[in-house]
């Protein structure tokens, strides 16, 4: 079974610029979920989608950060514009449907400078 | 206030020592618990976790958990470690009330000496 795929693996931008990540879970996953962890943190919830509907997005800084996820399978999390605080790694995860046990991918690693 | 607590921001353990990483929470009720680890560059890997039932709960790698109830704890332990197992651990909490989202400590990192 494939895991959770990521893409770039590593960014980096200058601040106020723009940059997207996008996210393929694993195959009959009906739950996505994208986190932010930032250096000596645990990973911090952004937004949760159930199939292609958001279920929680209370952490997600709705000003820069925009999230979607078309027909229910692939996701992209963007920032826009970026700023010095956002360089993190942005793991992305998924699970079954009314599992509480989430796979996650390898992550991608953006620096802002 | 409801948190993930890991008190020990690092550990160095040696090589074939046993070893024991801490995770405390403070929430109501109990929450479901997990471990993952995670490797350099690697996403996170779901070692254990403990729903109810037996309070020590087996997880893949060798590693084990304990859940006290009475402690508010889930210490992960492995009684022998390996080079290989130097990563970083997060105790994880999804609470039972609620919005049921994955909680997660700020993490220990476990480094092995020779």
């Amino acid at each position: 079974e494939a895991g959770v795929a990521q893409s770039p693996r590593y960014k980096i931008i200058e601040k106020r610029q723009s940059v997207a990540f996008w996210c393929n879970p694993i195959s009959g996953h009906a739950t996505l979920y994208w986190y932010q962890q930032i250096l000596g943190q645990g990973p911090k919830l952004l937004i949760q989608f159930q199939n292609n509907g958001v279920v929680d997005d209370s952490q997600l800084p709705k000003d820069r950060f925009s999230a979607e996820r078309l027909k229910g399978v692939d996701s992209t999390l963007k920032i826009q514009p970026a700023k010095l605080e956002d360089s993190a790694v942005y793991l992305c995860a998924s699970s079954p449907d009314r599992s509480y046990e989430q796979y996650f991918g390898p992550g991608t690693r953006l620096t802002v400078t | 206030a409801q948190s993930v607590t890991q008190p020990d921001i690092h550990i160095t353990v040696s090589e074939g020592a046993s070893l024991e990483l801490r995770c405390n929470y403070s929430y109501g009720a109990t929450p479901y618990l997990f471990w993952y680890v995670q490797s350099p560059g690697q996403g996170l890997q779901l070692l254990l976790k403990y729903f109810s039932g037996d309070t020590l709960v087996q997880g893949i790698k060798g590693f084990e958990a304990e859940f006290k109830r009475s402690q508010s704890s889930f210490n992960l332990r492995k009684p022998s470690v390996h080079w290989s197992d130097a990563a970083e651990y997060f105790c994880a909490v999804v609470p039972i009330t609620g919005f049921q989202k994955l909680v997660f400590g700020t993490g220990t990192r476990l480094l092995v000496s020779p």
